[in-house]
């Protein structure tokens, strides 16, 4: 079975501060697909960035980073000089593949709050 | 805005009501997902329909019942629900091998 753990459940930063959201992932397969959702709290989830499981580069986006580590089932999230509108709930998923028979399997989910 | 729509953004019934939510998609995403969400818990599958057919029901209760009338539409059809059904309802779309897209959800409150 899959498991994804997001240990930290809320985190308040002041704004311009640096804030790395913690994701640790289960699975025994070898082909696997990662995912960070942002549900600010007027409901959406908002699709952030989809990582393979054999494609272990890190990404930038503009204020955003994730770092992938197979080694240690991991994929970390930063947010660089974070502003008010980050505040949301953050969401690390998992699934076994992509498409309408592949299951999201969540975290609980973090709540960040930046002030201003 | 999203691409994909919820309606209503908001739904208040009795227990005995009938009901329908409606998702609406234009972006060709040919699977399509229905998922509660308890407040401060993570989104729980509820059904996925692939081309217009249902492929996945998480055992949901027959009080709630899918329909995909067409490549664009999805519904969620509310029947004799229990205060426990209160929650946010979200629809996603997808391309088979894209990630899901999500609406921004309908809350519903159960009387």
């Amino acid at each position: 079975a899959q498991k994804v753990t997001q240990a930290q459940t809320e985190i308040s930063v002041v704004e311009k501060e640096d804030v790395t959201l913690d994701c640790v992932y289960e699975t025994r397969d070898t082909t696997y697909y990662l995912f960070w959702y942002k549900q600010p709290p007027s409901g959406e989830l908002v699709f952030l960035i989809r990582r393979n499981s054999f494609d272990e580069q890190n990404e930038i986006s503009g204020r955003y980073s994730w770092n992938f580590q197979k080694s240690t089932s991991s994929f970390n999230f930063t947010i660089t000089a974070s502003q008010v509108v980050d505040s949301a709930v953050y969401f690390c998923a998992l699934s076994l593949g992509v498409g309408a028979n592949s299951k999201l399997t969540f975290g609980k989910g973090i709540t960040l709050s930046v002030r201003p | 805005d999203t691409e994909v729509t919820q309606t209503p953004k908001h739904l208040v019934m009795g227990m005995t009501n009938k009901k329908s939510l409606k998702c609406e998609q234009h972006m060709g995403h040919r699977a399509m997902y229905w998922y509660k969400q308890k407040a401060k818990k993570p989104p729980e599958l509820m059904f996925v329909y692939s081309y217009e057919k249902l492929s996945i029901n998480e055992s949901v209760p027959s009080r709630f019942s899918p329909e995909c009338p067409n490549s664009s539409l999805l519904n969620l059809h509310l029947h004799a629900l229990q205060p426990e059904d209160s929650a946010l309802y979200l629809c996603a779309s997808s391309h088979p091998a894209e990630p899901q897209h999500f609406g921004d959800g309908t809350r519903l409150s159960i009387l």
